[in-house]
């Protein structure tokens, strides 16, 4: 089992642009989440999916969409990258619920100049 | 939006030394209390979930204790090496039970 794949793994955008980060489990886990890591602010959730067709905003949405492809794939898309979303994203999933373990993927550093 | 607040922020021992920081959450509707281990350029990684009150668990030399009555859960390592240089994490679920909240963390650097 790879668990949870993230790609791309490092990105360079300029201000504008718009790109979409890919997550994948093979666990065949019910709910999936976006979280931004930077210096001294820890994890924070951007969006979640607690299950297939379902999306909600986490503490940090604005700048972000989401999809729910299918049970397996949950994606992030800036629309106009800006640079104040520049961060380490971390793609996690976990079995049912927001209280069981989440288990992450590598994480995706995205630059945006 | 609830609060998980982890102290201290970071902390720095020499090799053998124990040590124990502390997280802190909503004591009412209690659920879950998570922990979890980072390392420099790795993605976080389980240690504990812990749901019961007095509740105590142990992975080799660290272990966490809980107390859900007061909304406090210690984190303790005995003998701390190198290796356990990290950025130790708690996360409480949100209030709907959809997603976790995590706190800052506190970061161990050991030196040998």
């Amino acid at each position: 089992n790879a668990g949870v794949t993230q790609t791309p793994k490092f990105q360079v955008l300029k201000t504008g642009q718009s790109m979409t980060l890919q997550c994948a489990q093979d666990m065949n886990h019910n709910s999936m989440y976006w979280y931004r890591q930077d210096p001294g602010m820890g994890l924070r959730l951007i969006y979640y999916s607690a299950s297939e067709g379902t999306t909600d905003k986490g503490e940090v949405p604005n700048g972000y969409n989401v999809s729910r492809l299918n049970k397996r794939e949950f994606s992030l898309r800036l629309e106009s990258a800006a640079p104040s979303q520049t961060s380490v994203y971390f793609c996690a999933s976990s079995d049912t619920s927001g209280a069981d373990t989440q288990y992450f993927g590598p994480g995706t550093r995205l630059t945006v100049l | 939006i609830l609060n998980v607040e982890q102290s201290p922020q970071s902390l720095h021992v020499q090799e053998g030394d124990s040590t124990n920081f502390t997280c802190s959450f909503p004591s009412s509707n209690f659920y879950a209390l998570h922990w979890y281990r980072w390392e420099t350029a790795k993605s976080p990684e389980a240690l504990f979930v812990m749901t019961l009150n007095g509740d105590e668990k142990k992975k080799g030399r660290i272990s966490a204790t809980l107390n859900t009555k007061e909304g406090y859960s210690y984190l303790y390592i005995k003998g701390s090496q190198p290796e356990d240089s990290a950025t130790y994490l708690c996360a409480f679920p949100n209030q709907a039970g959809t997603a976790l909240i995590f706190g800052k963390g506190t970061t161990l650097s050991v030196s040998s």
